[in-house]
């Protein structure tokens, strides 16, 4: 079974303050991407990389930036958390081939900036 | 960028009945998926479609590819509580291009 693990489920942090989201896959996939969920929104893509030290800007990539160092780990830096920024946090991961449509997603992070 | 326009955005029915959901695109998709979503928690593929007119059925789901390429249905047949969350689709265009998800189905069962 493909596992996706984030490093929290809830995280509170104040204005200004810099936050990391750690995600790791197991699964020694290729692609990995962390999407921001709202309510009425859906999903909407941030950042995805498609190889160690690469990445693509999503959709809404404004205030935040991304790092993979490792194939099996992708970083999501909020370099000054402002309270726009509160949302449920979701990284996924697929391979690079004919499956690599098939995302599989971690449990999410709820993140609240005060 | 593209967008999915996915249908009902919710939901209610009683425990037993059949649910039927769609999701449709302006442009042509190589690939369908969908997902479902427990309260609180990440997505979960259920069903991924690779050709059209593709029928694949998971369980109590079912779900096709539509053979204009341009829309997909899903399918849950004989309710049950559990089947409560939040159904996503997701399609993908050509190459190695994102996922593009639609904004979700609510789904509520009365038992």
């Amino acid at each position: 079974d493909v596992k996706v693990t984030q490093s929290s489920r809830y995280l509170v942090k104040r204005t200004g303050e810099k936050v990391f989201l750690e995600c790791v896959q197991d699964m020694d996939h290729e692609n990995m991407f962390w999407y921001r969920q709202d309510p009425g929104l859906g999903l909407r893509l941030i950042y995805f990389s498609y190889d160690v030290k690469m990445k693509e800007k999503g959709d809404i990539p404004e205030g935040y930036s991304v790092s993979r160092e490792k194939k099996e780990r992708f970083s999501l830096i909020l370099e000054s958390a402002s309270t726009n920024q509160t949302s449920m946090y979701l990284c996924a991961s697929s391979r690079f081939d004919r499956a690599s449509y098939e995302q599989y997603f971690g449990p999410g992070t709820r993140l609240t900036v005060t | 960028g593209q967008q999915l326009n996915q249908s009902p955005q919710s939901m209610f029915i009683q425990e037993g009945e059949d649910v039927s959901m769609n999701c449709t695109s302006s442009s042509i998709f190589n690939t369908w998926l969908w997902y479902k979503q427990d309260p609180g928690e990440g997505p979960v593929l259920l069903i991924a479609l690779y050709k059209a007119g593709e029928l694949t059925s998971n369980g109590r789901l079912t779900a096709q590819f539509g053979i204009t390429r341009k829309d997909s249905f899903l399918n849950i047949s004989a309710s049950i509580p559990s089947d409560v969350g939040i159904y996503f689709c997701a399609g993908r265009s050509s190459g190695n291009t994102p996922l593009v998800f639609g904004k979700g189905t609510r789904l509520s069962v009365i038992a």
